[in-house]
């Protein structure tokens, strides 16, 4: 695609629940990352695939946090039993490859509401 | 670890006005430093970045930055402002050979007319 597409752009949850966002990278870039942004803060660093495996999934705030890029395009994060605090916009980024010289693009965004 | 810092929460100019966004990292070796900008509901753009070579780098929009390695800074510079410049503006540190960025917590610039 022409850019990087996240769905849904809006999600509303009720505590405890499990949710999933989409995350469509630009067609061809191998590297691909989500990024969390909580109010009035800077994006946090999640996870990074290169391919279909994760290469870094540091940023991971806990085991509820998973996320998958089974055939090494779109992924999916996954959030099990979700709590208030999770409440943020999920960004996703791609890349043609996973080097720091290189630019990330971004997509606009999922804001998850836990409610 | 490598840290950002951006001292100005919010910073208001005049159209028409310069502008400076100031930067400051933390990383041992040379890092690749970057600025994106977040309009209300929009996605995170890139202005500029720097990976090595001429310290000062020119951006779209008419926005420069400056790598100043003995200070560790990466400021961002902009002649004339104007009124839909009004934004959240980040800095960002990559390192290493993955594309991670840490983030600063960002400034935002608000424009009067």
């Amino acid at each position: 695609g022409a850019g990087v597409s996240q769905t849904p752009s809006n999600k509303v949850t009720e505590k405890g629940k499990y949710v999933e966002l989409r995350c469509d990278p630009i067609s061809g870039h191998t590297a691909l990352y989500w990024y969390r942004q909580s109010l009035g803060q800077g994006p946090e660093f999640l996870i990074y695939f290169q391919g279909t495996g994760a290469a870094d999934d540091s940023g991971l705030p806990n085991d509820r946090f998973f996320a998958v890029r089974p055939e090494g395009s779109v992924s999916t994060l996954k959030i099990q039993r979700t709590e208030r605090g999770d409440s943020a916009v999920y960004l996703c980024a791609s890349s043609p490859q996973g080097a720091s010289n290189t630019e990330a693009f971004f997509g606009q965004g999922t804001r998850l509401t836990v409610v | 670890a490598q840290s950002v810092t951006q001292p100005d929460i919010h910073i208001t100019v005049s159209e028409g006005a310069s502008l400076e966004l100031r930067c400051n990292y933390s990383y041992g070796a040379t890092p690749y430093l970057f600025w994106y900008v977040q309009s209300p509901g929009q996605g995170l753009q890139l202005l500029l970045k720097y990976f090595s070579g001429d310290t000062l780098v020119q951006g779209i929009k008419g926005f420069e930055a400056e790598f100043k390695r003995s200070q560790s800074s990466f400021n961002l510079r902009k002649p004339s402002v104007h009124w839909s410049d009004a934004a959240e503006y980040f800095c960002a540190v990559g390192t290493g050979t993955a594309s991670k960025l840490t983030f600063g917590t960002g400034t935002r610039l608000q424009v009067t007319l």
